[in-house]
């Protein structure tokens, strides 16, 4: 089955700071990789996704890049504030589920 | 509608009680999915129902148990939990293809006493 790695685990950074979380999988049959936001208490919230036919995809202060020959891709964001401060967690999916990388605990401070 | 709906949002229940929690969404999505998350920790797959049937089962423990009445709803039955059960049960929902994302519930916070 598919295998995603996640790191770093925990990243703190000064606000205005940009941040990279990265993710590899192990399935090249993965088409699809979602960026879920989990404040605490709360649902995992999609923030971004890519399929394999793009290389980059941006909105706003979030962007995503793939590279399907390596297979990783990663979430940078820009411009960080506090409200980023979350967990957050990169998926792979192909022919089954969705599978969760560990997740990145994101710490912006003021 | 872009939500899927759960209830209740948080749940104490004795290792001897009975209960459900139940998951809404009307979004014409045909997979739909229980997950248990634990503080920390990613959400781990535990049932998934593709057109009203049920595709994977995450060799679950049987004292959790699955229901899918119609497109729509999904039930998850609880029966002699245990306290290490507790965690944050999510619903979500898709399309079934390939490429589509999950769109996840707010959850139930489970406790078990």
């Amino acid at each position: 089955g598919e295998n995603v790695e996640q790191h770093p685990s925990t990243l703190s950074v000064q606000e205005g700071d940009s941040a990279v979380i990265k993710c590899t999988y192990s399935d090249s049959a993965s088409n699809y990789f979602p960026w879920y936001k989990q404040e605490l208490g709360k649902r995992p919230q999609l923030i971004i996704d890519i399929r394999s036919n793009v290389g980059e995809k941006k909105d706003q202060r979030i962007a995503v890049t793939l590279n399907k020959t390596a297979k990783h891709f990663s979430l940078h964001i820009t411009e960080t504030q506090p409200e980023d401060s979350a967990v957050y967690f990169c998926a792979a999916k192909g022919y089954s589920t969705l599978t969760f990388g560990k997740g990145t605990m994101l710490l912006v401070s003021p | 509608d872009t939500e899927v709906t759960q209830t209740p949002k948080h749940l104490v229940m004795g290792m001897t009680n009975k209960k459900s929690l139940k998951c809404e969404q009307h979004m014409g999505h045909r997979a739909m999915y229980w997950y248990k998350q634990k503080a920390k920790k990613p959400p781990e797959l535990m049932f998934v129902y593709s057109y009203e049937k049920l595709s994977i089962n995450e060799s679950v423990p049987s004292r959790f148990s699955p229901e899918c009445p119609n497109s729509s709803l999904l039930n998850l039955h609880l029966h002699a939990l245990q306290p290490e059960d507790s965690a944050l049960y999510l619903c979500a929902s898709s399309q079934p293809e390939r490429n589509y994302g999950y769109t996840f519930g707010s959850g139930t916070r489970l406790t078990v006493v």
